[in-house]
């Protein structure tokens, strides 16, 4: 099956600091999303991006499919950032998100 | 609000019982998905659904069971044949089979004693 790989595992921050955070996948995709998931564990969606660029916010995310590769943006970060930020895709064969094992943020004061 | 509600958020077990999990959805998806996430890891599927009264094996059904009797229904039981049944357990749908985005309930905690 498609192989995911997140990078950095850990990334420690001082408020104000900005970030990217890498996804690798190992296979042509279909659909792509990144989350974060907050302390009390829900899986917030941050964005929906199989290919293109797109922004929300201090928040963007860039899918270079040919490349496959994926890349989140953070910019100016605020503590509420902080946890765990996972990408998932789904390979052009459908049946199932693929999740990474996610990158731990921490976003000090 | 439109949304995905697991229940309960917590739940303790005596080793050996069967338990079963809630996910309700009101978001008109045709599709329903089982997750499972250990501590500092990301999540492996356990069954998903595409229509009423059919669903697939993820990668680790070993010990779990599913129904889909109502599309707003997607209900897990974890039973005793689950080796390390204490973990996180998410829920997800989507609009479609494949290819949709897909969104996620608050989780249930499950601990087995």
């Amino acid at each position: 099956g498609i192989q995911v790989e997140q990078s950095p595992p850990d990334l420690i921050l001082q408020e104000g600091a900005n970030s990217t955070l890498r996804c690798n996948f190992s296979d042509s995709v279909n659909n792509l999303q990144w989350f974060h998931q907050n302390p009390w564990g829900q899986l917030i969606n941050l964005f929906y991006i199989p290919s293109g660029t797109k922004q929300n916010g201090r928040l963007s995310a860039t899918t270079v499919a040919t490349e496959r590769y994926s890349l989140l943006y953070i910019s100016s970060s605020q503590t509420t950032d902080s946890g765990v930020y996972f990408c998932a895709v789904e390979g052009t064969s459908g049946s199932r998100l693929t999740f990474g094992e996610g990158t731990q943020l921490t976003v000090n004061p | 609000d439109g949304g995905i509600t697991q229940s309960p958020k917590y739940l303790f077990r005596k080793e050996g019982q069967n338990v079963t999990l809630s996910c309700e959805q009101n978001l008109n998806h045709d599709a329903m998905y089982w997750y499972r996430q250990d501590p500092g890891q990301g999540l492996r599927l356990i069954y998903y659904s595409q229509i009423v009264n059919d669903f697939q094996k993820g990668d680790i059904a070993e010990g779990y069971s599913v129904s889909r009797e109502k599309k707003e229904s997607f209900p897990l039981t974890v039973t005793s044949a689950q080796k390390n049944p204490t973990a996180f357990y998410l829920c997800a749908s989507s609009m479609r089979d494949w290819f949709t985005e897909a969104f996620f309930g608050q989780g249930t905690r499950l601990t087995v004693v």
